[in-house]
């Protein structure tokens, strides 16, 4: 059982410059999320799916979109990545609502935009 | 809209002491709130979930409470050791959002 995981877990990006993060999860849940983590800001969360098929927007959604076609992925790309778009992203998935779960974490990717 | 902070953003400590990390929020309706740990470069580990039917909950040498009349939760170290070095982060979600909503986090170094 690998968990969550997350490709790649860094990545160096020139501005304007596009990429996908892709989430993997092998505990059958169904919710996802994505999250990025800032120095002084705490996760903030920027997408999350509720099944496969299903995405809506969190706190920070600007400049990201995602895409569940199957229920174990979760995809998040950068279509014109800005540096303020430098961050580390956090990929979780929780089995069902939010509420009295626990979310279970990916290990991060590191992303530099220049 | 939830927030939540914590106090001390940073704590160091030799080993063997007793700690308590704070976490207060300002929605009252909150749901649950969770304990995480994180080792540097590292995703979120979860620690500790208390249901709003809770007060408490006990992972070994970890207690955590809450109390939602106050708007606080504790998050008790007994004994700490050199491998309790890290970063501990507390979430809540509350009836309103529905979603977890982190605090800053409070780095830990335990020395020996």
């Amino acid at each position: 059982n690998a968990g969550v995981t997350q490709t790649p877990k860094f990545r160096v990006l020139k501005t304007g410059q596009s990429m996908t993060l892709l989430c993997a999860q092998d505990m059958n849940h169904e919710y996802m999320y994505w999250y990025r983590q800032d120095p002084g800001m705490g996760l903030r969360l920027i997408h999350y799916s509720v099944g496969e098929g299903t995405t809506a927007k969190g706190e920070v959604p600007d400049g990201y979109n995602v895409s569940r076609l199957k229920k174990q992925n979760f995809l998040l790309g950068l279509e014109s990545a800005a540096p303020s778009q430098t961050s580390v992203y956090f990929c979780a998935s929780s089995p069902r609502a939010g509420r009295g779960e626990t979310q279970y974490f990916g290990p991060g990717t590191r992303l530099l935009v220049l | 809209k939830q927030e939540v902070t914590q106090i001390p953003a940073a704590l160091s400590v030799p080993e063997g002491e007793n700690l308590v990390l704070n976490c207060s929020f300002t929605d009252s309706a909150i749901y649950n709130l969770q304990w995480f740990r994180q080792d540097p470069g590292k995703g979120l580990t979860s620690l500790l979930l208390i249901q709003s039917s809770q007060r408490e909950q006990t992972s070994g040498r970890l207690n955590a409470s809450l109390d939602k009349s106050s708007g606080r939760s504790t998050l008790y170290i007994a004994a700490s050791q050199p491998g309790d070095s890290a970063t501990y982060l507390c979430a809540g979600i509350s009836y309103n959002t529905d979603k977890l909503i982190f605090g800053t986090g409070t780095r830990l170094q335990v020395f020996p």
